[in-house]
């Protein structure tokens, strides 16, 4: 079975400052996928950003850009120039054979004018 | 709009009457799931379904919880005699294949239960 943690319940960060959100996992797969989702107040699930397990090389969307550590079983969200926008719950995920991912807590960011 | 589409959005019963979720996938996807979000926390998996087939079950209850997924028609969720703890997100999500790396998931039908 597989375990997320997602050790920030809440973080705040200034507009146009830079936030690291944190995720750490447990799996057994050896291929996988990882992924961030954000979940505004609309509670659409909106995929940030993906990563595969087998690339050593960063994943890479805009302003967001992730961290990951396979060995150390880890797995960051960062954000650039926060925006307005950004302001939501961020929920991280790797997936086991079959599309079916596990969820982290989550983490509500929150940002400041 | 090519996406996943759920209805109804909002779904209000009364405990023991029934709840009935249904989803239709992005074009061409085969593949179904379902998640149930509580408040508060992150979704979590419920059952995995290619067409008229259940491939993964394995979150959901035990009792009163069924989906189904046809060869025509949109995946269903059923939930019989509901209870209070039911009242949550149910989203649905598609995908072309299995182990694609890319799901696509509907706005979610919120269930409240009086």
């Amino acid at each position: 079975a597989q375990t997320v943690t997602q050790s920030q319940p809440e973080m705040s960060v200034q507009e146009a400052e830079t936030v690291t959100l944190s995720c750490t996992y447990d799996t057994s797969e050896s291929d996988y996928y990882l992924f961030w989702y954000k979940q505004p107040p609309s509670r659409q699930m909106i995929l940030v950003i993906r990563q595969e397990a087998y690339k050593q090389q960063n994943a890479t969307e805009n302003r967001f850009s992730v961290n990951f550590q396979k060995a150390a079983k880890s797995f960051s969200l960062k954000i650039s120039d926060s925006q307005l926008g950004d302001a939501a719950m961020y929920f991280c995920a790797p997936n086991n054979a079959g599309n079916m991912l596990t969820f982290g807590g989550g983490t509500r960011l929150m940002v400041k004018p | 709009n090519a996406g996943v589409m759920q209805n109804p959005r909002h779904l209000v019963r009364r405990r023991g009457q029934e709840a009935r979720l249904r989803c239709s996938p992005m074009k061409g996807h085969s593949h179904v799931y379902w998640y149930r979000q509580l408040p508060e926390e992150g979704l979590k998996f419920m059952v995995y379904l290619q067409k008229e087939n259940i491939i993964d079950e394995s979150g959901m209850p035990k009792e009163r919880f069924s989906a189904e997924f046809p060869k025509e028609g949109p995946s269903i969720l059923r939930i019989q005699q509901v209870v209070r703890g039911d009242s949550a997100a149910y989203f649905c999500a598609s995908s072309l294949g299995p182990n694609t790396g890319e799901l696509f998931f509907g706005e979610g039908s919120r269930l409240t239960v009086l």
